[in-house]
């Protein structure tokens, strides 16, 4: 399975802050890699797919880049409702695994 | 706008089977994969395997080969997920989710469940 390994696990930030979350795959993912956002007792939600592409529907303050092992989300000026948790998932090669989780909180 | 609602919350002992069911609505159900994706309690999330609504093929991750099972009746547009043999540190929320490219088993969930509970406890 291929190990994904987000850093950091804990991120303290205030609004109004950029940020950013890295997530690396133990091997090359091409750019087969979304982001999701986890808020306490809601269900995960699609950001961003395809390493860069921007959801339906979601900020234009969120944005994916990265490629092969090594990929970011960056989230700027960051609003009350983006303190929560990040995933990133592979989906190059099955079973489609996540990275354990970026908490981010004020 | 796509829309999943799962069945409720369930409390089993250890050693007996769950079937949680995920119904869709307001797109074509056969045209979309479906994932399950598990959450224990304050952990992160562990991919379970996805179901082709239109053939029913299935694959699972290896981990859950041989104990889980995900059907599908296309005449209610409602896919099933069935885990055998339940231990305790199966407790947890499991999600059904939709692939967001139609026919493609490989991609990411753009819609999610609203998560069922399952409890193992003797």
């Amino acid at each position: 399975d291929i190990q994904m390994t987000q850093s950091p696990s804990t991120l303290s930030a205030s609004v109004g802050d950029t940020v950013s979350i890295t997530c690396r795959a133990s091997q090359t993912i091409l750019t087969w890699l979304a982001w999701y956002q986890q808020t306490p007792g809601k269900a995960p939600k699609l950001l961003i797919y395809k390493a860069s592409t921007l959801e339906s529907g979601v900020p234009s303050r969120f944005s994916g880049s990265g490629s092969g092992t090594e990929f970011t989300l960056t989230l700027s000026s960051l609003q009350p409702d983006d303190f929560a948790t990040y995933y990133c998932q592979q989906y190059v090669s099955f079973p489609y695994t996540f990275g354990q989780g970026t908490k981010l909180e004020i | 706008q796509a829309l999943l609602v799962q069945s409720g919350a369930e409390v089993r002992k250890p050693g007996a089977s769950v079937k949680v069911s995920c119904k869709s609505s307001g797109y074509n159900f056969i045209n979309y994969y479906i994932f399950w994706v598990r959450q224990a309690p304050g952990q992160g999330l562990e991919w379970m395997g996805w179901i082709n609504p239109l053939s029913g093929g299935t694959n699972y991750a290896q981990k859950f080969q041989g104990w889980v099972t995900m059907t599908r009746d296309t005449s209610i547009s409602t896919v099933y997920m069935e885990l055998n043999r339940l231990k305790s540190d199966d407790t947890a929320l499991y999600y059904c989710a939709r692939g967001n490219t139609p026919f493609d088993s490989s991609g990411s969930a753009d819609t999610w469940g609203q998560g069922t509970l399952v409890t193992v406890s003797s």
